[in-house]
């Protein structure tokens, strides 16, 4: 009965390659998050979708596209794949736009 | 541009010892204040925000606007403790959370 789930847990690629990230939430919420934690452990927002409507896009690269079948889902697709992509990756999701955001346990992404 | 700052990367204390991790934003208008916390091998967790004004597990965290900061502290810490924290801040009505860089706490035993 996890929340907020991702897969894969782990994922190890070569540079160059398309790959995604899936996120999927039980809890009926309607906005959903992608954050970014790189090396150093720095969290940053990537996207936030409300309602399968892209509401933030935080200067992320056009090789990042999210994907929102439906509201419990929130996809990251990343085509060509650079060495400074290899981050965790984490998904969220909150009831509404301003309520308490739960996260996933991670994605660590390595781009070799 | 609203920012959050956390000066230590990583605190360490032995078990029993006070706690003050330190945030310090910078945003004009009125933030809502958050610490999330991550332990070693879970995933990013809230531990408080400003407008419930609770302890939580003995940690507590007040909003000074006029230093414009929210340091969290514990008087005790335990070796459960550990964990990394951070703070966040998220304008009022919005949903984006700016995080900041982060503090590694270490509770020696």
């Amino acid at each position: 009965d996890t929340a907020v789930s991702q897969t894969p847990k782990y994922l190890v690629t070569q540079m160059g390659n398309d790959k995604s990230i899936k996120c999927e939430q039980n809890l009926g919420h309607d906005t959903m998050y992608w954050y970014k934690q790189d090396s150093k452990k720095f969290l940053k927002i990537m996207f936030s979708y409300n309602n399968k409507e892209l509401i933030i896009n935080e200067t992320v690269p056009n090789r990042f596209s999210p994907k929102s079948p439906d509201k419990a889902h929130l996809n990251l697709h990343i085509n060509s794949l650079e060495l400074g992509d290899s981050a965790v990756y984490f998904c969220a999701s909150s009831h509404s736009f301003a309520d308490e955001q739960f996260f996933g346990p991670g994605t660590r992404l390595t781009v070799l | 541009a609203q920012r959050v700052t956390q000066p230590e990367k990583l605190l360490s204390v032995f078990k029993g010892a006070p706690v003050e991790l330190k945030c310090n934003y910078s945003y004009s208008g009125s933030p809502e204040l958050f610490w999330y916390v991550q332990y070693s091998r879970q995933r990013l967790q809230l531990l408080l925000r400003h407008i419930s004004r609770e302890s939580i597990k003995g940690f507590t965290a007040d909003l000074n606007k006029g230093e414009t900061s929210f340091h969290l502290k514990k008087p005790f810490a335990q070796e459960e403790d550990s964990a990394m924290y951070y703070c966040a801040l998220r304008r009022w009505n919005t949903d984006k959370l700016i995080f900041g860089t982060g503090t590694r706490l270490q509770v020696f035993p």
